[in-house]
């Protein structure tokens, strides 16, 4: 069974600093990989969706890079805001398993103004 | 519509009652996901939809679980004799193909008293 894991659970920053989360993955035999982040008490809103030919996706200050080989991705966020505190969770499909995505338990980001 | 909408956003029931969450998808959107969401802890599947059917209900906990999309639009969840660790967000996630970008809905809030 795929197993996501998230590194750090929670993290917190001043202002404008560049922070990197982190999402590992046991199972590299995987479609695709995405970033997803969810503010209290609501649902998830996609950030970036890496395809598994794909080794990176940028979105303004964001940028996810996948290396399937070694199961890691990691979510790059510049000059970071108060507004981007929220959990975030990355998600694989993978190959074998039917349709199933599996989602790590996110890290908690907390930007101090 | 705009977005993934689900209703309602918060039910609360009695153990042993039965209940019924609803989703309606983004409009065109032939994928429907079904995840369940505990605090804390990232989204766990449940079942997938493509068209009409249940194509993966690998995910379903027991037998008191059970999902329809008669049309291929609005699904609804369904679940029997309630019990207290049924309690969680229930999260509805559709996409235009199984391989794409998922869009969430906010989730429906269950409690079972």
């Amino acid at each position: 069974k795929q197993e996501v894991t998230q590194i750090p659970a929670a993290l917190s920053v001043p202002e404008g600093e560049n922070l990197v989360l982190n999402c590992s993955f046991t199972d590299s035999a995987i479609y695709n990989l995405q970033w997803f982040r969810q503010d209290p008490g609501k649902g998830l809103t996609s950030l970036l969706l890496i395809q598994s030919s794909q080794r990176e996706q940028t979105s303004g200050r964001l940028n996810a890079s996948l290396d399937k080989s070694s199961g890691r991705s990691t979510l790059y966020i510049a000059a970071s805001q108060p507004g981007d505190s929220a959990t975030y969770l990355c998600a694989v499909r993978p190959i074998n398993t039917g349709n199933q995505f599996y989602f790590g338990t996110g890290t908690s980001l907390t930007v101090i103004p | 519509g705009a977005g993934v909408s689900q209703t309602p956003s918060n039910k609360v029931t009695e153990k042993g009652k039965y209940v019924e969450l609803r989703c309606d998808p983004i409009s065109g959107h032939t994928a429907l996901y079904w995840y369940r969401q505990s605090l804390g802890q990232g989204p766990e599947f449940l079942i997938y939809f493509q068209g009409t059917g249940a194509a993966d209900d690998s995910g379903l906990p027991n037998d008191r679980f059970f999902a329809v999309r008669p049309e291929g639009s609005v699904s609804t969840l369904k679940i029997q004799r309630t019990e207290r660790g049924d309690s969680a967000v229930y999260l509805c996630a559709s996409s235009s193909l199984p391989t794409d970008t998922q869009y969430f809905g906010p989730g429906t809030r269950l409690t079972v008293l």
